[in-house]
């Protein structure tokens, strides 16, 4: 099956800068998502981004699918960004809706 | 609108016990699906409901069995729950198809002694 794989693995920013999590899979995709579980264990979805550039804020994700990647990309960082984020992926020939999740990276944000 | 609601939020068991989580969705979403989170990981898919009336296995399915009661509901069962499926579960829920967002309550932590 789809190997998804996130980097880092952690991740220590001061309050105001920029970041970029990246998101590699190793099969062609149809569904990519990225999702925030904040420190209290809730998950919220952030991009559903199978391909192309997306922005929500100060928050923007970009998926490659030619190349197998996407990146998330943080700016002027927050101490309510920190968290673990997770990419998730479904193949092209599924279409199912079954996310495999990469492990996540942990982001805290210091003020 | 409350989303995806999910009893109950915390839960221990005894080895051989047996217990039901529920789910209800709240947006008319066609599809559900039943995830595992363990310390430290990403989730893994146990169950998902692609429409009212069809059920399938993910990665994780041993020892797990699901009913989608209606359109609102996929409820997950542990017929005798085992230290191993201590974890947090979590249910998600999206419109038809595998090419929509997921949306997720807020997890069930369950401790099995």
């Amino acid at each position: 099956g789809i190997q998804v794989e996130q980097s880092p693995p952690d991740l220590i920013l001061q309050e105001g800068a920029n970041s970029t999590l990246r998101c590699n899979f190793s099969d062609s995709v149809n569904n990519l998502q990225w999702f925030h579980q904040n420190p209290w264990g809730q998950l919220i979805n952030l991009f559903y981004i199978p391909s192309g550039t997306k922005q929500n804020g100060r928050l923007s994700a970009t998926t490659v699918a030619t190349e197998r990647y996407s990146l998330l990309y943080i700016s002027s960082s927050q101490t309510t960004d920190s968290g673990v984020y997770f990419c998730a992926a479904d193949t092209r020939s599924s279409n199912t809706g079954k996310l495999i999740f990469g492990q996540g990276t942990t982001l805290q944000v210091k003020p | 609108n409350a989303g995806v609601t999910q009893t109950p939020k915390f839960q221990v068991l005894k080895t051989g016990q047996s217990m039901t989580l529920q789910c209800a969705q709240d947006m008319n979403h066609n599809s559900m699906y039943w995830y595992r989170q363990d310390p430290g990981m990403g989730l893994r898919l146990i169950y998902y409901s692609a429409s009212e009336g069809t059920t399938d296995k993910g990665e994780v399915p041993n020892g797990y069995n699901v009913s989608r009661l209606n359109k609102r509901e996929f409820s997950l069962r542990l017929e005798s729950a085992a230290p191993s499926q201590t974890s947090v579960y979590f249910c998600a829920s999206s419109e038809m198809g595998g090419n929509q967002p997921q949306h997720f309550g807020d997890g069930t932590r369950l401790s099995i002694l």
